[in-house]
């Protein structure tokens, strides 16, 4: 099985620009997050989603959106990019919220000049 | 919300002997600690997790401990080996999972 995908692997994006970094799950699982991984950070939480069709605030949501219009999928848009948003980027799923194993993608790397 | 800290950042072993990576959290409702491995371009995999009702879970060379009072909880890994070198991450979670900043275990042969 294919778990959980990502793409693009890696992007160079020109600050102002808009971009959605794309998630798929094909494990059925409930909950899917978005996380930003940044040097001496660590893994911090942009957005959530508990299931389809909700959606919740992270750590870190500003300058960020999703949507969860169905179980697999869950998009992080950035709607006007900015240099502070080069990282990279984790797409996690778990069964439920909470108190469950999360699998992660194999990430985005994104460079915003 | 939920404040994890990890210790060491870096962390250099020689090749059998014993790594203990710390982490302490501040939120008395969180029930459930996960340890995440991370090798070079991938992303985390869990290795092992304790829960809340648990003081000590082993798996091989792997062990974790919890102190509920303390707020703290630890992982070991013994007899370390060269592919063990990765980054180590813990969280702590009741709804939503809070990671620590990392550990950098580097094995040498």
């Amino acid at each position: 099985t294919a778990g959980i995908t990502q793409a693009p692997t890696s992007q160079i994006l020109a600050a102002g620009r808009s971009m959605t970094l794309r998630c798929t799950q094909d494990m059925r699982h409930n909950a899917m997050y978005w996380y930003r991984q940044d040097l001496g950070l660590g893994l911090r939480l942009i957005h959530y989603s508990n299931t389809a069709g909700t959606t919740g605030k992270g750590e870190v949501p500003d300058g960020y959106s999703v949507s969860r219009a169905n179980t697999d999928d869950f998009p992080l848009t950035l709607a006007s990019a900015v240099p502070s948003q080069t990282s990279v980027y984790f797409c996690a799923s778990s069964p439920a919220s909470g108190y469950n194993e999360q699998f992660f993608g194999p990430g985005t790397r994104l460079t915003v000049l | 919300g939920e404040n994890v800290e990890q210790h060491p950042s870096t962390l250099s072993v020689q090749e059998g002997d014993s790594a203990v990576i710390k982490c302490t959290y501040s939120d008395s409702a969180s029930n459930y600690f996960p340890w995440y491995k991370q090798e070079l371009g991938k992303g985390p995999q869990l290795i092992i997790d304790i829960r809340s009702n648990v003081g000590e879970k082993k798996d091989q060379r792997i062990a974790v401990t919890l102190n509920k009072t303390a707020k703290h909880f630890s992982l070991h890994i013994t007899e370390t080996q060269p592919e063990d070198s990765a980054v180590y991450f813990c969280a702590a979670s009741y709804h939503l999972s809070y990671f620590g900043t990392g550990t950098s275990l580097t094995v040498i042969p």
